[in-house]
C-alpha cells in the first residue's frame, strides 16, 4: 500500500466544463477527507465521509460540488460549470480512528486543477 | 467560529540557530491541535500533535490554552528541517471532524 493516491494530479479545464476527480484511500481507512488549497493559503476543508455517509459538509463546499463514496472505499469529487475561482489544488486524505483522539489523517499528492 | 494564525509566512534561521514557529488559535471548545510538515515536492504529513506531548525530528510543541497558542519549536535547525509548516485545530469534543488549517510558514535554514 503506497498512501492515498489522487488522478488526476492535474486537470486544465475551460470555463463552464465539469470536472471529476478521484481519491483512493489507505485500504481499511473508513474516513476520508477533501480539502482545498489556493496559493498562499493553508488546506480549507471541504467535506468527510466515514464509510458511505456523508456526514460533515463545509459552507464552501457550493452546490456546484458534489461528492460520493458509494462503497466506502473510493471517492469522487464533481465540480459543475466551472469557473476560474475554482483553481486550487484539491486534497484528499483518510484516516482510521479507531481510538479518535489518536486520529491521523494521511494526505494524497493532491489534484492541481486550472480553469481557464 | 474557529481560526488559526500564523503570523509568520517566512521565517529564516542559521544552521544550529533555534527556530519557533507561531501559531494562534481561535476557538471556543476544546481544540485538538496539530503540526503538519510539507517538504519539497512531498504530500503533506503529521509532525506533531498535542495530546502526545512527544518529540518528533527534535520538535516539541506546548498548548498554552491561556495564550490560545501552539508554537513549534527545535533548539538546533537542521538543513533538512526547511520546509512549509501548517498549524491545524479540530475540535475534540465530539464536533467537526474537518482540520482548520493557518496558512502556513515557510521554514529556510540556511547554511
Amino acid at each position: 500500500d503506497t498512501g492515498v493516491s489522487q488522478d488526476p494530479r492535474h486537470k486544465i479545464t475551460k470555463r463552464g466544463q465539469n470536472v471529476t476527480f478521484r481519491c483512493d484511500p489507505i485500504s481499511e481507512h473508513n474516513r476520508l477527507y477533501w480539502y482545498r488549497q489556493t496559493l498562499g493559503q493553508g488546506p480549507e476543508f471541504l467535506t468527510y465521509f466515514q464509510n458511505e455517509a456523508q456526514l460533515e459538509k463545509s459552507r464552501l463546499l457550493s452546490d456546484r460540488f458534489s461528492a460520493e463514496r458509494p462503497k466506502g472505499s473510493f471517492s469522487t469529487l464533481e465540480i459543475q460549470r466551472t469557473e476560474q475561482g475554482d483553481s486550487a489544488m484539491y486534497l484528499c486524505a483518510s484516516s482510521f480512528p479507531g481510538l479518535r483522539r489518536v486520529e491521523t489523517q494521511y494526505f494524497g499528492p493532491g489534484t492541481r486543477l486550472l480553469v481557464l | 467560529a474557529q481560526r488559526v494564525t500564523q503570523p509568520e509566512k517566512l521565517l529564516s534561521v542559521f544552521k544550529g540557530a533555534p527556530v519557533e514557529l507561531k501559531c494562534n488559535y481561535s476557538y471556543s471548545g476544546s481544540p485538538e491541535l496539530f503540526w503538519y510538515v510539507q517538504y519539497s515536492r512531498q504530500r503533506l504529513q503529521l509532525l506533531l500533535r498535542h495530546i502526545s506531548r512527544e518529540s518528533i525530528k527534535g520538535f516539541t510543541a506546548d498548548l498554552n490554552k491561556g495564550e490560545t497558542s501552539f508554537h513549534l519549536k527545535k533548539p538546533f535547525a537542521q538543513e533538512e528541517d526547511s520546509a512549509m509548516y501548517y498549524c491545524a485545530l479540530r475540535d475534540s469534543g465530539g464536533g467537526a471532524d474537518g482540520l482548520t488549517f493557518g496558512k502556513g510558514t515557510h521554514l529556510i535554514i540556511q547554511p
